[in-house]
């Protein structure tokens, strides 16, 4: 079966500090990868996709930027966070030509 | 581009009570529409799908309904328990790698 996963699970950095946030999917390959930015009591925000390795579309300008390194393996990345950059970012995953899209634990990011 | 209107925003019922949550779209060729159900520090869940040749699909307490003419869909949930409070989310795509366009989310309160 498939599973996903996050990490880390919450993270606390100050303004202006580096971002790396991770995702990988076990028990599939070549999925479609999703990066989602939840702000407090907000909805579901796209930020970034990939449909395969090296290629990523991004849906909002801003100062993160998405990596795919590897077939399961998605990366969001920002050189200098922003207050603006807290909330509960999310990564999913589907399998290509399909239509069920799950998601991932989540990661709890608070920029102070 | 697709977009989700979803509403209630909020919605209380009383234990044993039905909810009803409505959403419609704007793209008529959009022909997948999920339902995910986030609790409170956790990713979202998909609970329940359906695609434009079904008009309505039923699982257990939970139903979803589909009218393609009006563009709209409803996610119904009956005899409500407390552990059905969370936030809910539609959401619609054109079917294989179009990302999902979500709704803003309603937030259900089940009152014992």
């Amino acid at each position: 079966s498939q599973t996903i996963h996050q990490w880390p699970a919450t993270l606390v950095q100050p303004v202006g500090s580096p971002l790396s946030l991770e995702c990988t999917v076990e028990g599939t390959s070549n999925p479609n990868l999703y990066w989602y930015r939840q702000a407090a009591g907000r909805g579901l925000q796209l930020l970034f996709y990939s449909v395969g390795i090296g290629q990523i579309s991004s849906e909002v300008p801003q100062n993160l930027s998405a990596s795919r390194p590897q077939d399961r393996q998605f990366i969001l990345s920002s050189k200098k966070l922003l207050l603006s950059d807290s909330g509960f970012y999310l990564c999913a995953w589907k399998l290509v030509g399909t239509d069920t899209q799950y998601f991932g634990p989540g990661t709890r990011l608070t920029v102070l | 581009g697709e977009n989700v209107e979803q509403h209630p925003s909020t919605l209380s019922v009383q234990e044993g009570d039905s909810a009803v949550i409505k959403c419609t779209y704007s793209d008529s060729a959009s022909n997948y529409f999920p339902w995910y159900k986030q609790e409170l520090g956790k990713g979202p869940q998909l609970i329940i799908d359906i695609r434009s040749n079904v008009g309505e699909k039923k699982d257990q307490r939970i139903a979803v309904t589909l009218n393609k003419t009006a563009k709209h869909f409803s996610l119904h949930i009956t005899e409500t328990q407390p552990e059905d409070s969370a936030v809910y989310f539609c959401a619609a795509s054109f079917s294989g790698n179009t990302p999902l366009v979500f709704g803003k989310g309603t937030r259900l309160s089940v009152i014992a």
